[in-house]
C-alpha cells in the first residue's frame, strides 16, 4: 500500500528567503515521486517527477527536491522565493509496479511574504 | 489550442438538474482521467479511461456518468446531484496507462456548485 504525507498544512516564507515544502511517503514498491502546483483557479501543474534515476531532482521555476529512501521522504525546495510561488503545492506517490494510481497528499500552501 | 481543456469553468445546478462536464486533451495521450478536489480533502480518482475504456470505477454514485467517446474527449454526465458533490471537478491525461512512471497534465477544472 501506499500514502503520502506532507507535513504542513501551511508554510510562509519572506520574498528571497529559502522554501522548504515536507512531504513523507510509504510505498511496497519502488515508488515514482512528484511534486505538482496548484495556483488559484487552475488545474495543477508539474514541477518535477522522480523516476528511480538521480536523487537530486531538478524541476521548473528553480524548484527542486532530493529522494532520500533512509528517510521515505522527498522534500521540495527553493533557494529564494518569489511572490509568485504563492501557490497550493502537493506531493503525488506512484509504485511502478504497473499500476495508474497515483496518491495525492492533501497539498501544502505556500505564503510569500513581501 | 494545447494541453487539457475542460469546460464549462464554472457550473451552478440545482438537485435535479441533468449537466455535463467536458474534458478535451490535445497531447495525443491514450489515457484519461476524472478527479474531485474537495476542501481539506486529498485528491480523489473517480474514472479511469484507456483508449476509450474504462478501466476505473472508484466506488463513484451512479448519479456520475462518464463518457469517452474518442481518446481525446472525455465527459462527466451530472445528475440529480447532492449538495456534497460540490468540488471542483478536474480532468488529467497522461501518454499512457499502467507504469506509474508517468505524469498527468490536468485541465484547469470545473467549478461545481449544487445548490
Amino acid at each position: 500500500a501506499q500514502s503520502v504525507t506532507q507535513l504542513d498544512s501551511h508554510v510562509s516564507v519572506s520574498e528571497g528567503t529559502p522554501v522548504l515544502l515536507r512531504c513523507n511517503y510509504s510505498s511496497s514498491y519502488s515508488p515514482s515521486l512528484f511534486w505538482y502546483v496548484q495556483h488559484p483557479n487552475k488545474g495543477l501543474q508539474l514541477l518535477l517527477k522522480y523516476t528511480s534515476a538521480a536523487t537530486l531532482v531538478k524541476g521548473i521555476n528553480g524548484f527542486e527536491a532530493e529522494f532520500k529512501k533512509s528517510e521515505t521522504s522527498f522534500h521540495l525546495t527553493k533557494p529564494s522565493a518569489h511572490m509568485s510561488d504563492a501557490a497550493e503545492y502537493f506531493c503525488v506517490v506512484s509504485d511502478r509496479s504497473g499500476t495508474y494510481k497515483y496518491i495525492f497528499g492533501t497539498g501544502t500552501r505556500l505564503k510569500v511574504l513581501a | 489550442e494545447t494541453g487539457v481543456t475542460q469546460t464549462p469553468r464554472h457550473l451552478v445546478m440545482g438537485m435535479t438538474n441533468k449537466k455535463s462536464l467536458k474534458c478535451e486533451q490535445h497531447l495525443g495521450h491514450n489515457a484519461m482521467y476524472w478527479y474531485k478536489q474537495s476542501a481539506k480533502k486529498p485528491l480523489e480518482l473517480m474514472f479511469v479511461y484507456s483508449l476509450e475504456e474504462r478501466v476505473e470505477n472508484n466506488s463513484v454514485p451512479s448519479r456520475f456518468s462518464p463518457e469517452c467517446p474518442n481518446s481525446s474527449h472525455l465527459f462527466l454526465h451530472l445528475h440529480t446531484l447532492q449538495p456534497e458533490d460540490s468540488a471542483l471537478y478536474l480532468c488529467a491525461s497522461s501518454q499512457d496507462l499502467g507504469t506509474g512512471v508517468i505524469p498527468l497534465h490536468f485541465g484547469n477544472g470545473t467549478r461545481l456548485t449544487v445548490t
